[in-house]
């Protein structure tokens, strides 16, 4: 079963934008983690937030975690081109090595 | 690229075929996952082997499905008796413990894409 629902299920911007896109969880958890997946690359780690962060930084992209709310979400600053790609966040519950994964949102930057 | 490779990248076989996918992982991880990707969805868990012991199996794993990790390098996917039902992209990943409590960062390899017809 999915833990986490990603919100919206696709999104379409125009590039150099702010993309924002967002994670809703069921149980506790360790840690979130949110990946990117794109036909060339495969899936690629982007970030991750451990539960007792509230947000963390790192280059154009902006996470945050919301526990009381279960749930997280990210941001894309000054998208570009090469951001066209699946989205996916994956949580751990209480376990330190399963991650289960939402259905990704699909986000598409035009030129 | 990741430095986890997955060979083959592509395998059609007929169903009632047995099939079987290796997985390298990066050399200094300890821990191996393998997942199943559907089209539109995100990955689901199958196994986890930490070394050479497989410590977790998803209820998603048949009886057809076995995995191995000999010598905790290496790891290789079989599935007996192939069901079209059993199409779909298979992700191997690998980890190292990064001191903290919870799930660390994974590495993907480019998974092998499974047809079954």
């Amino acid at each position: 079963s999915q833990q986490g629902e990603e919100d919206p299920q696709a999104l379409s911007i125009q590039e150099g934008e702010n993309a924002t896109m967002n994670c809703s969880y069921k149980t506790s958890i360790n840690n979130l983690q949110w990946y990117r997946q794109n036909s060339g690359r495969g899936l690629v780690h982007l970030i991750l937030i451990r539960s007792n962060e509230r947000e963390k930084h790192s280059g154009r992209l902006r996470v945050t975690l919301d526990t009381s709310k279960k749930s997280s979400s990210l941001l894309i600053t000054a998208s570009r081109a090469a951001d066209t790609a699946s989205y996916f966040c994956a949580t751990d519950g209480d376990s330190n090595y399963q991650l289960i994964w939402g259905a990704g949102t699909k986000l598409i930057i035009k030129p | 690229d990741t430095g986890v490779s997955q060979d083959p990248r592509h395998k059609i076989t007929k169903r009632g075929q047995n099939v079987t996918f290796r997985c390298d992982p990066i050399s200094e991880h300890n821990r191996l996952y393998w997942y199943r990707q559907t089209l539109g969805q995100g990955p689901e868990f199958l196994t986890y082997f930490q070394n050479e012991a497989q410590l977790e199996k998803s209820r998603l794993l048949s009886d057809r499905f076995s995995a191995e990790r000999p010598k905790g390098s290496f790891s290789t996917l079989e599935i007996q008796r192939t069901e079209q039902g059993d199409s779909a992209m298979y992700l191997c990943a690998s980890s190292f413990p990064q001191g903290y409590g919870g799930s660390y960062e994974q590495y993907f390899g480019p998974g092998t894409r499974l047809t079954v017809t």
